[in-house]
């Protein structure tokens, strides 16, 4: 099976700007959750969604938001860029989200705020 | 609430050298506990989970982690380093409480493997 894939790999955005980052999941997983990477806070829960439904949220301002299609990829979309949200934005998918189940990550999206 | 904590944000050992990463957890229920490994540049893959059968777990490329509820942790070992395994180690917890599923990451720990 394919693994988990992110598009696009890297991506450079000036303050202000938006940005939506693209998240296809391993095939015949339904739960696809997304985390943001960085030196100083680490890895930080933002969202989970399963079944186009937003199920948990983390601890991020509105500008972070997303969505899941009906084939299970999602995408998460950042408005109003700010150069702290300059990160690594990685995607995870398990089959239904349980906490039991392990989580497959991609290669993660590098955003870079200018 | 959930929280994990990894005693050391850098540990070095030779090549050969036993490995240790130390992992402590918070949960105010029986946790599910995970490791995951970082190389470069690239997602995190996993190494090996506790789901509450034996304390003792194996996971890939060598690598081990016990269980232990008196102590709350999760501490990560590896008898034998190798050069490949140099990269950043991850623990997680999660649990059931509520709908909240999620993994909770320790801050991470660097493994520099010298030759």
């Amino acid at each position: 099976k394919a693994g988990v894939t992110q598009t696009p790999r890297y991506l450079i955005k000036t303050r202000g700007q938006q940005v939506t980052l693209s998240c296809s999941p391993i095939s015949g997983h339904r739960s696809v959750s997304w985390y943001q990477q960085t030196p100083g806070q680490g890895l930080q829960f933002l969202f989970e969604y399963f079944s186009e439904t937003q199920r948990n949220k983390g601890n991020f301002p509105g500008r972070f938001s997303g969505r899941q299609f009906s084939n299970s990829r999602s995408e998460m979309n950042v408005s109003t860029l700010e150069l702290g949200d300059s990160a690594l934005y990685l995607c995870a998918s398990s089959l239904l989200g349980g906490p039991r189940e392990t989580q497959y990550f991609g290669p993660g999206t590098r955003l870079l705020v200018l | 609430a959930q929280s994990v904590t990894q005693l050391g944000s850098h540990v070095s050992v030779s090549e050969g050298a036993l490995v240790l990463l130390r992992c402590n957890y918070s949960s105010s229920v029986p946790p599910y506990l995970f490791w995951y490994v970082q190389y470069p540049n690239q997602g995190l893959q996993l190494l090996l989970k506790y789901t509450s059968a034996a304390t003792l777990v194996k996971g890939i490329n060598g690598f081990e982690a016990e269980f232990k509820k008196s102590e709350t942790s999760f501490h990560l070992t590896k008898p034998s380093a190798h050069m490949s395994d140099a990269a950043e180690y991850f623990c997680a917890v999660s649990d059931e409480w509520g709908s909240n599923y999620k993994l909770t990451f320790g801050k991470g720990t660097l493994l520099t493997v010298n030759p």
